[in-house]
Formats: C-alpha cells, structure tokens, sequence
C-alpha cells in the first residue's frame, strides 16, 4: 500500500493563481480530510467528506473547494491563491468514527508571492 | 463542541530527564484522544491513542499518556528523554459533532532536549 500520497510537495504560486493539491489513498478509507499547519495553530481543518459525493467544512474553508468523485481521490483547489493561504497541507484519511486512526500524507509546502 | 489546549509552547529538557507535554480537552460526549509527533520537514506520526479501554495508554518510543476525565487532561510523559524526541507534539481529540465526527488539534508543543 502506498498509503496516503500529495502531490505536488512544493508549490510557489503568484497572488490570484489557481492550483489543485492532490491527495490520493488506497486503503479504501471512506474519510478523508485536508489541513493546513501554521505556526502556532496546530492542524486546522479546511474541508472533509465522509465518503464519495459528500463534502462538508471545517473550521477555515474559505478560499479553498473541495470535491469527492470517487473514494480514492480528494483535491484541493485554491480558486485565488492568496499570501494568506501560504501554509503546509495536509490530507489525512481514516475509517469514520471517533475512534479511527488518521492516516496523513507527507505535506504540500505551499508559498504564495 | 470539542476544544484542545496544550498548556506549553515549548518545553526544554535535558537528555535523560523526564517529560512532560500537558493537554487538557472538552468535549460534550466520550472523545478519543491521540498525541501525535512530528519531525522537522516530516509528516505526522501517531504516537499513541485512547479510546475508553485503560485509562493508562502506552505509545512507541517509551512515550505514555494518562486519561483523567475529572481534570479533563490527557498529558503526555516519557521517563528519560532522548535527543531523537525533539520535534513538534500534537494533543488531539475526536468525538461527535454535527454531521459526523469531528478531529481537532492542539496547536502544538515544541520539545527541545539539550545534550
């Protein structure tokens, strides 16, 4: 199993560009999620989805969307990249419940100009 | 709704020394709670976690956490600390929110060891 994968790992963008971060897993984990890591303020969750289809928020979603076609697969899009969305991402994915263990990818080292 | 705080931005210990990454939590039901580790450039690593069995959990590299709902704490101790543990530490719960499950971080604890 390759486990949890991101791509690109180091992206610099210009202010007002647009880009997809990939995440992909092969464990047929029906959550999947994406984070983005600060100084300071810990992981903070951007998007989830609970399975195929089913996408909801987290704690700071602006300026990012989110889609979930099928299981495996669970892009990022920054619509307008911004100096403010200059961060570390990460995608996680896990079995629902509280209980699960989450899985994370190695990162994305995002700097937006 | 479910919250995490890490009492310590940083702690510093010596090589050999115990310790100690405090972690209080709140939450409205029964939560899981993990400690993750993450190494300079590296991604997140599970250190440990409890999900209602023993209130004592025991993680890798000789790291143990203690689950006292009356403190609603979940710290993080080791015995004698190794150069190797110096890296960034998460406290994070789990539970039941609106539409599912939620996770939360802590925003983290800097372990420095000093040789």
């Amino acid at each position: 199993n390759a486990g949890v994968t991101q791509t690109p790992k180091f992206q610099v963008l210009k202010t007002g560009q647009s880009m997809t971060l990939q995440c992909a897993q092969d464990m047929n984990h029906e959550y999947m999620s994406w984070y983005r890591q600060d100084p300071g303020m810990g992981l903070r969750l951007i998007h989830y989805s609970v399975g195929a289809g089913i996408t909801d928020q987290g704690e700071v979603p602006n300026g990012y969307n989110v889609s979930r076609s099928t299981t495996e697969d669970f892009p990022l899009r920054l619509l307008s990249a911004a100096p403010s969305q200059t961060s570390v991402y990460f995608c996680a994915s896990s079995y629902p419940g509280r209980a699960s263990l989450q899985y994370f990818g190695p990162g994305t080292r995002l700097l937006v100009l | 709704a479910q919250s995490v705080t890490q009492l310590d931005s940083h702690v510093s210990v010596s090589e050999g020394t115990p310790v100690l990454l405090r972690c209080n939590y709140s939450s409205s039901y029964s939560p899981s709670l993990f400690w993750y580790v993450q190494h300079p450039n590296k991604g997140l690593q599970l250190l440990l976690k409890y999900t209602s069995a023993a209130t004592l959990v025991k993680g890798i590299n000789g790291f143990e956490a203690e689950f006292k709902k009356s403190e609603t704490s979940f710290h993080l101790t080791k015995p004698s600390a190794h150069m190797s543990d110096a890296a960034e530490y998460f406290c994070v719960v789990s539970d039941r929110g609106d539409g599912g499950f939620k996770t939360i971080f802590g925003a983290g604890t800097r372990l420095f060891v000093k040789a």
